[in-house]
């Protein structure tokens, strides 16, 4: 099983600021078979990013997603208020596991 | 527009059963595998159950294996999970969703196992005495 692991647990930043966030996999993720969903308090998960890279139907440039084998990242560009949620990685390509999750925060 | 609406939780004893359902809307549902995926209060996400679009494979994760029973019923749109010999570690939010297709050249075709691009708002499960 993939296991995958993301950093930092939570990512205290302001409005406007650019938040990074990593996803690593135990083993290299065939064809870049990696997403990030966003979750806000109370509310089911929502796609962001397929394939690594691909945005989601309807999800802001300002999200973006990047890497390939055990190394991913999910930038979002400037911060907007609605954008403080926690953020899940997902590997579909050996079966299908999720990551910890990273809370963004306001700060 | 797409819809998923679930039902059917609630609280329930250890041992217990209960039958969740997912309503499916705004798609031909015949066409896609589907999902659940539960949420431990307070804790991250993890696939419980899929199945092929005619019902014909299912899958399960290790925990549930021989106690939870995926189905789903294309003439009503409809999507099941069984669950039997509940156990208090199974308390969750319980979400259905819907497995992307796999596009490739402009073709697209349900390959299961992949990313989830609509989700439910989820029905809550709780397993106490």
């Amino acid at each position: 099983e993939i296991v995958l692991t993301q950093s930092p647990g939570t990512l205290s930043l302001s409005p406007g600021e650019r938040a990074t966030l990593s996803c690593r996999a135990s083993q290299s993720v065939s064809s870049s078979y990696l997403a990030w969903y966003q979750q806000k308090t109370g509310q089911a998960p929502r796609l962001l990013i397929y394939g690594a890279s691909s945005r989601a139907t309807g999800i802001p440039d300002r999200f973006s997603g990047s890497g390939s084998g055990t190394d991913f990242t999910l930038t979002i560009s400037r911060l907007e208020p609605e954008d403080f949620a926690v953020y899940y990685c997902q590997q579909y390509g050996s079966s299908l596991t999720f990551g910890p999750g990273t809370k963004v925060e306001i700060k | 527009e797409v819809q998923l609406v679930e039902s059917g939780g609630g609280l329930v004893q250890p041992g217990g059963s209960l039958r969740l359902s997912c309503a499916a809307s705004g798609f031909t549902f015949s066409t896609y595998w589907m999902i659940w995926v539960r949420q431990a209060p307070g804790k991250g996400l993890e696939w419980v159950a899929n199945i092929e679009k005619d019902g014909s494979e299912k899958y399960y994760v290790d925990s549930v294996k021989g106690r939870f029973t995926i189905s789903r019923d294309n003439a009503k749109n409809s999507l099941y999970l069984q669950m039997n010999s509940l156990r208090a570690e199974d308390t969750a939010m319980y979400y259905c969703a819907r497995e992307s297709h796999h596009c490739s050249n402009g073709i697209c075709y349900a390959r299961g196992f992949y990313y989830f691009d609509y989700w439910g708002q989820g029905t809550l499960v709780t397993v106490s005495s």
